[in-house]
């Protein structure tokens, strides 16, 4: 089936550790994004990537990195620089690069639940 | 700057009634998309909905319908005869043309009651 995956679905961190979520999609889609959700929230850009091998900072970059090595996959680290990381977090992705044809639908994974502990 | 407001923080009907979730846009750019997503309580975000900004044509899909207009600026959403898997967040969002990002607004939590 084609989709969008996300793994693990649940994850704790210890404070002071990096984490790294995964995304993974096998739609073929261009771009792919990451998200924060806080309880009662709306979504939050963190990182976004039109292509392979580049990506750009969203709203809320700071304490997070990325790397798009890959097509396919969008993997999130969570640095202990970032302050407050408990929240779930949703990848998503994106047909086309925008353009003349205009911007494309976002589809998004099941999410991540990061707790610190 | 876009903006996307759904004023509803949370409404609660009874089964078999009709919703209304309201949102209301800002922005700049002539061309533009209007999304609506669905967050069950799964967490994964459901797309609905895109419709772009020549075409304000009303969508009706089953029991959901969409009402835009340009003139205030609104993208509204209904459900019609409402069902209690139909108990959700619903978000409301926004992108440009030359924009690969999606403006959300900060979603209304809907509570369908037996």
């Amino acid at each position: 089936d084609g989709g969008i995956t996300q793994s693990p679905k649940y994850l704790f961190r210890k404070e002071g550790q990096n984490v790294t979520l995964s995304c993974e999609q096998n739609l073929n889609h261009d771009a792919m994004y990451w998200y924060r959700q806080d309880p009662g929230q709306g979504l939050r850009l963190i990182y976004y990537s039109q292509i392979v091998n580049d990506f750009q900072k969203g709203d809320i970059a700071e304490g997070y990195s990325v790397s798009r090595e890959k097509k396919e996959s969008f993997p999130l680290t969570v640095t202990s620089a970032q302050k407050n990381p408990t929240a779930f977090y949703l990848c998503a992705s994106r047909p086309g690069l925008g353009g003349s044809s205009g911007a494309d639908t976002q589809y998004f994974g099941p999410g991540t639940r990061l707790t610190v502990l | 700057a876009q903006k996307v407001t759904q004023a509803q923080t949370e409404i609660s009907v009874v089964e078999k009634e009709d919703v209304t979730l309201d949102c209301v846009y800002e922005t700049r750019d002539t061309t533009y998309y209007l999304f609506w997503y669905k967050q069950p309580p799964s967490g994964e975000l459901v797309f609905l909905i895109r419709r772009n900004s020549f075409d304000e044509q009303n969508e009706i899909s089953g029991r959901y319908s969409w009402n835009f207009q340009k003139s205030t600026s609104s993208f509204n959403f209904t459900i019609t005869a409402s069902q209690v898997v139909d108990s959700a967040v619903y978000f409301c969002a926004l992108s440009g043309r030359r924009d690969d990002k999606i403006i959300f607004g900060k979603g209304t939590r809907l509570h369908i009651l037996p």
